[in-house]
């Protein structure tokens, strides 16, 4: 399973883009690229998964450069809201087999007003 | 659609004593996952199943077990408690064609 790094902490302004990114060297070639986000005492919630290139919706937007090391989650005009632990993790999501959730430590995204 | 759902939400135990957690899926999906979440160790895999066959599983001793039924309900069993268990445990389920994973709200269990 692929190992991911990310920043432990991050502060951010009401209103301001965020950009979170992750490390990945060890990316597979059927790896994709899926974020959660969490709240205390709360399950992990999905965001926003990608193979290649950019993804976009509602929430975020994730870009992956072409060699797959590293992606960046973007968060647009954050609000108080958006504080909360974000996970990234890479994993086979073909469906080819069984899939097994690695958890990093995750980005503490803290918003402030 | 409703989403995943874990019950009980809290529960209050003893050492020693055994607990079991359940977990309903998302309706049709057949792949369910379970989690334990601590302040010290983070989320960590148990194990997941697909079918009511365990399909994979993590590093966890063998008083954590589980099993599906055919419905694709989950239960997951702790045995002789230790304090040690104390954690919020998190069930995720999935379709299995994309195995994105989306989780339930987790069951908080304190051991006394």
């Amino acid at each position: 399973l692929a190992k991911t790094t990310q920043p432990i902490s991050m502060d951010s302004y009401e209103g301001q883009e965020v950009n979170i990114t992750c490390s990945h060297n060890n990316i597979a070639t059927n790896d994709y690229i899926t974020w959660y986000q969490q709240f205390p005492s709360q399950g992990p919630r999905f965001i926003i998964q990608g193979y290649k290139t950019k993804v976009t919706n509602e929430v975020a937007s994730l870009f992956i450069p072409a060699d797959r090391k590293s992606s960046t989650l973007s968060l647009p005009r954050v609000s108080l809201s958006d504080t909360a632990v974000y996970y990234c993790l890479v994993g086979d999501s073909s469906g080819a087999g069984s899939y097994q959730l690695t958890f990093g430590k995750g980005t503490k995204l803290s918003v402030i007003p | 659609k409703a989403g995943v759902t874990q019950t009980p939400r809290y529960l209050i135990k003893t050492r020693g004593q055994q607990v079991t957690l359940s977990c309903s899926p998302i309706s049709g999906h057949r792949s369910v996952s379970w989690y334990q979440q601590t302040p010290g160790q983070g989320l960590q895999f148990l194990f997941e199943y697909f079918s009511e066959t365990q399909r994979n599983k993590g590093n966890f001793p063998g008083r954590f077990s589980g099993r599906q039924f055919s419905n694709s309900r989950s239960e997951m069993n702790v045995s002789t408690l230790e304090l040690g268990d104390s954690a919020l445990y998190l069930c995720a389920s999935s379709a299995g064609n994309t195995d994105t994973q989306y989780f339930g709200p987790g069951t908080r269990l304190t051991v006394l």
